[in-house]
């Protein structure tokens, strides 16, 4: 059964760093992508970015000065790190293996 | 990076009743691999999204035969046929063929 599962802090300080994980089951990450989608509070998706399964990266256009995405294939992890969060980037972050299945999300809060 | 617009941004639409919604792209989605990487996504109320809809026009699993997806090039058109209970929630279309992904900015189904 795939699934995917986010974890990561519910509040980040601005000016500070997220750091998110995406642990998946049921699937291979050498043989699969796994996206970084957000959502800010009543608004629409956003793609944040992705990791294919070669290991090579995209980010969207407007964040990638400040996004790096990540694996361990050894333990099935995908890593977010965004730098210097501000308020705006308050939001549910999902993991997804787009199209088919998706996290919960997880709340992050920017907010001093 | 490729713009989706979506219409109409609210649906208002009784049981039963038929509603399509339309999703127009800035540049031809057909990729050079021959397939047209667009997807329909449903977001039902407090949940992560769910595909319905894959490459225009396939059926996710699962998903009831009251829902299709049709289009080509820059035109796309997600219906369903005979709106039931379950469905309201909020729709987006995505595109693949292109880096970064996009998402439509989603249209809200409303049940009279």
């Amino acid at each position: 059964q795939v699934q995917l599962k986010e974890s990561g802090p519910g509040l980040v300080q601005p000016s500070q760093t997220l750091s998110l994980t995406c642990t998946v089951s049921g699937f291979s990450l050498t043989s699969n992508s796994v996206h970084w989608v957000r959502q800010p509070p009543g608004k629409g998706l956003e793609w944040v970015g992705a990791i294919w399964s070669g290991g090579s990266t995209d980010y969207n256009s407007a964040l990638k000065s400040r996004l790096s995405i990540s694996r361990d294939t050894s333990k099935s992890q995908v890593f977010l790190k965004m730098n210097s969060l501000q308020t705006e980037d308050t939001a549910i972050y999902f993991c997804t293996r787009i199209p088919g299945n998706w996290g919960q999300g997880v709340m992050v809060t920017v907010s001093s | 990076d490729v713009v989706l617009t979506q219409t109409p941004s609210i649906l208002s639409a009784t049981i039963g009743q038929s509603v399509s919604i339309s999703c127009r792209s800035s540049q031809s989605l057909l990729d050079s691999d021959g397939n047209t990487y667009l997807y329909w996504f449903l977001q039902r109320p407090g949940q992560s999204p769910q595909r319905l809809i894959y490459l225009v026009s396939n059926l996710g699993s699962g998903v009831p035969n009251r829902f299709s997806g049709s289009g080509s090039g820059t035109d796309f058109t997600l219906k369903i046929s005979g709106v039931e209970a379950e469905d309201l929630g909020v729709y987006y279309c995505m595109q693949a063929t292109h880096a970064p992904l996009t998402f439509g900015s989603g249209t809200k189904l409303e049940i009279k």
